[in-house]
C-alpha cells in the first residue's frame, strides 16, 4: 500500500515568514494529493490539492509543488499570519480513492 | 446541509463494553471511510465502503465491524472495547471516481476506554 513521510513534524515560523512542509510517497501509481489542516479540537479541512497531470498550484498565500519523478511534493504558506497556526497532513490517493495520510506537522506561527 | 455529521460526540466505556459510533452524510456521496486519529500518528483508515452494499478493510481494521445502512449511513462498532482504542474517530465521505476525491470530514467522536 500506499507509505506517506511528512517533514518536519514540528514549525515554528514567525509571523509574516513562509512555511514549508514536505512529503514524499512511495506508489508511483498515486495521482491526487490533497492538504489538510485541522485546527486544535476540530475536524480535518481540505485547504490545496493537486493531480498529477500538474506541477504546481497555488491559492492566494497557499502553494503546492509536485514534482513526480521524485515522489515528492510540499505545501509552501507565504506570509503566515496567526491564524496558520494548526496541524497540517498531506495526503496521497492511488488508484483505489483510499487517503494514505503523512504523520502531520504542526505549524506554530509567532507574533 | 449539515454535511457529514456523527454521534456522539465524546463516550468513555470500560473495557469490554462494546459500542455503535453512528456517521450520515447528506452530500449524496457513493463512498464513506472511518478513519482513528492518534498522537504523532496523522489519521489512519479503519474501513471504508466504496458504494452502498460494500465495505474493506483499511490499515487497521481489528478489532471493529462496519455496516454501511444505506448510502448516507456508515456505523462503526466496537465489539469488546479495548484501552488501545482510546483515539478520536472521524467519518468521511466523498463522491467516487477520478477528479472527485475530495474527502469531507464530520466533527469526529472522542472515545476513552477505561
Amino acid at each position: 500500500g500506499e507509505n506517506v513521510e511528512q517533514h518536519p513534524s514540528t514549525l515554528s515560523v514567525q509571523e509574516g515568514d513562509s512555511a514549508v512542509i514536505k512529503c514524499t510517497y512511495s506508489d508511483s501509481a498515486s495521482n491526487y494529493f490533497p492538504w489538510y489542516k485541522q485546527e486544535l479540537g476540530k475536524r480535518p479541512q481540505l485547504i490545496i490539492d493537486i493531480r498529477s497531470n500538474v506541477g504546481e498550484k497555488k491559492d492566494q498565500r497557499i502553494a503546492v509543488t509536485l514534482n513526480k519523478t521524485a515522489k515528492h511534493f510540499s505545501l509552501h504558506i507565504t506570509e503566515t499570519q496567526p491564524e496558520d497556526s494548526a496541524v497540517y497532513f498531506c495526503a496521497a490517493v492511488a488508484y483505489d480513492y483510499k487517503l494514505s495520510f503523512g504523520a502531520g506537522t504542526t505549524v506554530t506561527v509567532r507574533a | 446541509n449539515a454535511g457529514v455529521t456523527q454521534t456522539p460526540k465524546f463516550q468513555v466505556l470500560k473495557t469490554g463494553q462494546s459500542m455503535t459510533l453512528q456517521c450520515a452524510q447528506d452530500m449524496n456521496h457513493n463512498s464513506m471511510y472511518w478513519y482513528r486519529q492518534d498522537p504523532g500518528m496523522g489519521l489512519r483508515l479503519i474501513y471504508y465502503s466504496a458504494s452502498e452494499g460494500t465495505t474493506d478493510k483499511g490499515e487497521v481494521p481489528n478489532g471493529y465491524n462496519v455496516s454501511r445502512l444505506n448510502k448516507r449511513e456508515f456505523s462503526l462498532r466496537l465489539e469488546s472495547a479495548a484501552p488501545s482504542q482510546t483515539s478520536v474517530y472521524f467519518c468521511a465521505s466523498s463522491e467516487a471516481g477520478s477528479d472527485q476525491e475530495t474527502q469531507y470530514f464530520g466533527p469526529g467522536t472522542r472515545l476513552l476506554v477505561l
